[in-house]
This record gives structure tokens, C-alpha cells and sequence, in this order.
């Protein structure tokens, strides 16, 4: 079975610290995704990754960054958390090919107060 | 930019009765289209999908979705709703063309009522 696994179920942050989010696939997915989750808006995309160090923005990157350095692992840093990127973060990671699905990590509900 | 329409963020559905989920997709080019379940405290989980040949899809758990191009559609269905079907439920476009950028719907939480 693909797995995805994020480091963090819960995190709680202060304001202003840096974050980062870590995010591992053990299927060998040239894909991989950063994806929040809010009550009444779906899942937007912050960032994806196609190849190791390769990203492109999503729909929703500003506060954001990424680095893939190694094909398995991608990470979503927050420079300086804010309370309004409170939310739910889901990573995923698929083979190249718009056929193909997505396979999601179980989420970090990250909080900063 | 693709864009994924499902009405109605909450449904409630009498167990035994027929769930339906409805999603629209705007592209003049059919996409690759999934439907996504979200359990409590979980990540997301594939359903079904469609590529191509057979429009009708079957899934997992008894669901089953219809691609209907010229309705731009995508509907969910499950004849008999369980309890066990309470959850998050999220359609999903992937263009064809361009990007590999999957886009999502903004969910139906579903409500099973005794």
C-alpha cells in the first residue's frame, strides 16, 4: 500500500515562528502536493512539486514556500505563521500522469495563537 | 483554471435510502474526474474514477458515478445509504491539457440519520 505520511497529527505554534511541515512518501511518486483544508471552502493547493527540487505555486502560496530535496520527502514552511493560516494541511503524492490518483497523508491540524 | 462545482455542503440522508452527490466541472475538454471520501480525523481516500471508456464508474463501498458529458457531470449515487457512509465527500477534477494540478470541490459533508 502507498503510504504518505506527515510528521505531526496537531502542532501549535506562536505567531511569528517558523514552521515546518514534513511530508514522506514511500512509493516512489514523482508528484507530490500541499493542500489546506477549511470548513466550507474544500481543499486549495499551495504548492506542488513535480521533480526533486521543482515546484510550482498553487492557487494559494502567498505566506508559503516549499523545498523537495530528496524525491520522497517534501516539506511546507511557513516563514512567519499568522493566525489566519490556522488550519487543516494535507500532503499528497501520485505518479506523473493526469490519470492518476492522489494519495493523501492523514493531515496536520496546525494552530497558531 | 478548472473548476469543480458540488451543491449543498450538508446532506442528509435516511439510512436505507439513496444517497446522490452532485458535481459539475467546467472545461470544454473533459477532465480525468475522481470522487474522494474523508472520514473523521482522516486523510482523504480515493472512491472512484474516471479516465475513459465506461461512463458508468464503480467504486468502492457500493458507490458507483456517472460521467455524462453533455451535462458536464459527474454525479455520485449509492442505492442504500449506511451509517458507516457519514463523512466528508469531495469531487475532483484533473485537466487533460497543462499542469498536473488536481482541483477540488468544496465537499458535501454527508449526515446519516437513523
Amino acid at each position: 500500500d502507498v503510504k504518505v505520511t506527515q510528521s505531526s497529527r496537531y502542532l501549535v505554534k506562536r505567531t511569528g515562528e517558523k514552521v515546518f511541515l514534513e511530508c514522506v512518501q514511500d512509493m516512489d511518486h514523482e508528484n507530490m502536493f500541499w493542500y489546506r483544508q477549511d470548513p466550507g471552502l474544500g481543499l486549495r493547493l499551495i504548492y506542488f512539486s513535480y521533480d526533486v527540487k521543482m515546484k510550482e505555486k498553487g492557487d494559494i502560496p502567498e505566506g508559503y514556500s516549499v523545498s523537495r530535496e530528496k524525491k520522497e520527502r517534501f516539506s511546507l514552511i511557513l516563514e512567519s505563521a499568522s493566525t489566519n493560516q490556522t488550519s487543516m494541511y494535507l500532503c499528497a503524492s501520485s505518479l506523473s500522469g493526469m490519470n492518476t490518483e492522489a494519495f493523501f497523508g492523514q493531515g496536520t491540524r496546525l494552530t497558531v495563537v | 483554471a478548472q473548476s469543480v462545482t458540488q451543491l449543498g455542503s450538508h446532506v442528509s440522508v435516511s439510512e436505507g435510502a439513496l444517497v446522490l452527490l452532485r458535481c459539475n466541472y467546467s472545461s470544454s475538454v473533459p477532465p480525468y474526474l475522481f470522487w474522494y471520501v474523508q472520514y473523521p480525523n482522516q486523510g482523504l481516500q480515493l472512491l472512484l474514477k474516471y479516465t475513459t471508456g465506461a461512463t458508468l464508474v464503480k467504486g468502492i463501498n457500493g458507490f458507483e458515478a456517472e460521467f455524462k458529458k453533455s451535462e458536464t457531470s459527474f454525479h455520485l449515487t449509492k442505492p442504500s445509504a449506511h451509517m458507516s457512509d457519514a463523512a466528508e465527500y469531495f469531487c475532483a477534477v484533473n485537466p487533460r491539457v497543462g499542469n498536473n494540478r488536481l482541483a477540488f470541490g468544496k465537499g458535501n459533508q454527508v449526515v446519516v440519520i437513523p
